[in-house]
């Protein structure tokens, strides 16, 4: 059984194009991450959902945009791609709040070409 | 502003232990996290302290100095198996988290 899992794995894409990333927690925990690994290997969170709600948006463009459809999904929706969102993109999650321990999806590393 | 800084990388023989340091600068500094992450796949959780002193699970070791900024992951019995980066990751002002850039570590034969 997976517990984080993320789809798709790899996304390779133009400039310019919208792109969506889904992840799905079995864990029943309570808040879902999304975090952005560039090619220096920085991890550095992006978004946070806890029970449905935003609790933390670092600076991170509007172009990116997590929707959560229930407790178990949340997915990053990107506008406008540009070169610099090439990464991979991990989605996490945690049993409480957002400095509990997080469980990691296998990522998505997406190119933009 | 916050920091933390770990060695790049670091090599070790299969059998030997190695320590990765973790020194970090935050304010209100809340808890300290090790995560195993091999390449290419997804960080997985190791150990967390939050007091002074060393915390020990099997071969793995951690070690937090709050006085110090200080932190250190001790892999005891090296295995081929442990190569892989190892991110220093800290919780600070009650809801935030910082992960380091993370140490690379290669085990030889």
């Amino acid at each position: 059984d997976t517990a984080v899992s993320q789809t798709p794995k790899y996304l390779v894409t133009q400039m310019g194009n919208d792109k969506s990333i889904k992840c799905e927690q079995n864990l029943g925990h309570d808040t879902m991450y999304w975090y952005k690994q560039d090619s220096k290997k920085f991890l550095k969170i992006m978004f946070s959902y806890n029970n449905k709600e935003l609790i933390i948006n670092e600076t991170v463009p509007n172009r990116f945009s997590p929707k959560s459809p229930d407790k178990a999904h949340l997915n990053l929706h990107i506008n406008s791609l540009e070169l610099g969102d090439s990464a991979v993109y991990f989605c996490a999650s945690s049993p409480g709040g957002f400095t509990d321990t997080q469980y990691f999806g296998p990522g998505t590393r997406l190119t933009v070409l | 502003g916050q920091n933390i800084d770990q060695p790049t990388e670091m090599t070790a023989t299969e059998g030997a232990i190695v320590q990765i340091n973790c020194t970090y600068q935050t304010s209100g500094f809340n808890g300290l996290f090790w995560y195993q992450q091999h390449a290419g796949e997804a960080p997985t959780f190791l150990s967390y302290n939050v007091l002074d002193g060393l915390e020990e699970k099997g071969r793995f070791s951690s070690f937090l100095s709050r006085s110090k900024g200080y932190s250190y992951l001790l892999l005891k019995e090296l295995q081929m198996k442990d190569s892989a980066s190892y991110l220093c990751a800290v919780r600070y002002n009650t809801d935030k988290l910082i992960f380091g850039t993370g140490t690379r570590l290669q085990v030889f034969p």
